[in-house]
């Protein structure tokens, strides 16, 4: 069975960094790409960022470009967002989700909530 | 960017009926459409792939059509525990990019 697991949400200040992270298990994780996707409190769902397989090719949304670096490390099949200058429209539920990349996203984390305030 | 234009935004049904769902892409995707339920509190979760492929384990009374631009989400006899929020998403370009939902209520 297919699990994820993602850790690291808090609450932050305006400015500050925060990585958050996203363990895996059930399949071979360096087959398959992996993306993050977060929600707004009462919000739709917003695409952040996504990554290959072997990590060798990123993709971000431009409201998160050259702010959020998204990373991999296969050897302990974890899934990194590490976030910074971080503002208070980025207060959201993060999910992790398995794909993404010409293919659907599933199955998904339980999520893990990231609180920007002063 | 592709917008995923979802209509209705909200619905009101009862148990048994059935109930359609529209997704629009700004331009064509192919197949690459995906279908997510989400109820509150709860991650999302895959309904269908590939705008008709029925995820395993997802009951048949759900099914996807369309190709190109226009895509429908359809709940052949709706079930109390289909009350929830659906989203369509598309998966051929980056950004990927998410309708804006449509929440199905308890009429």
């Amino acid at each position: 069975e297919v699990v994820l697991l993602e850790s690291g949400g808090g609450s932050v200040q305006p400015g500050g960094s925060l990585r958050i992270s996203c363990a895996a298990s059930g399949f071979i994780f360096s087959s398959h790409a992996m993306s993050w996707v977060r929600q707004a409190p009462g919000k739709g769902l917003e695409w952040v960022s996504s990554l290959s397989g072997n990590g060798g090719s990123t993709f971000y949304a431009d409201s998160v470009k050259g702010r959020f670096t998204i990373s991999r490390d296969n050897s302990k099949n974890t899934l990194f967002l590490e976030m910074s200058s971080l503002k208070a429209e980025d207060a959201a539920v993060y999910y992790c989700a398995k794909g993404g990349l010409l293919r659907f996203l599933g199955p998904w984390g339980q999520g893990t909530l990231v609180t920007v305030s002063s | 960017d592709i917008q995923m234009t979802q209509s209705p935004s909200s619905l009101s049904a009862s148990v048994g009926d059935r109930v359609t769902i529209t997704c629009r892409a700004s331009q064509s995707i192919s197949n690459y459409l995906n279908w997510y339920q989400q109820k509150p509190g709860k991650a999302p979760k895959l309904l269908i792939f590939g705008a008709s492929s029925l995820q395993s384990g997802v009951p048949s009374r759900f099914s996807g059509s369309g190709f190109g631009t226009d895509f429908t989400l359809t709940i052949s006899s709706l079930q109390p525990e289909d009350f929830a929020t659906y989203y369509c998403q598309q998966s051929f370009f980056t950004p990927l990019t998410f309708g804006g939902g449509t929440k199905v209520e308890i009429k």
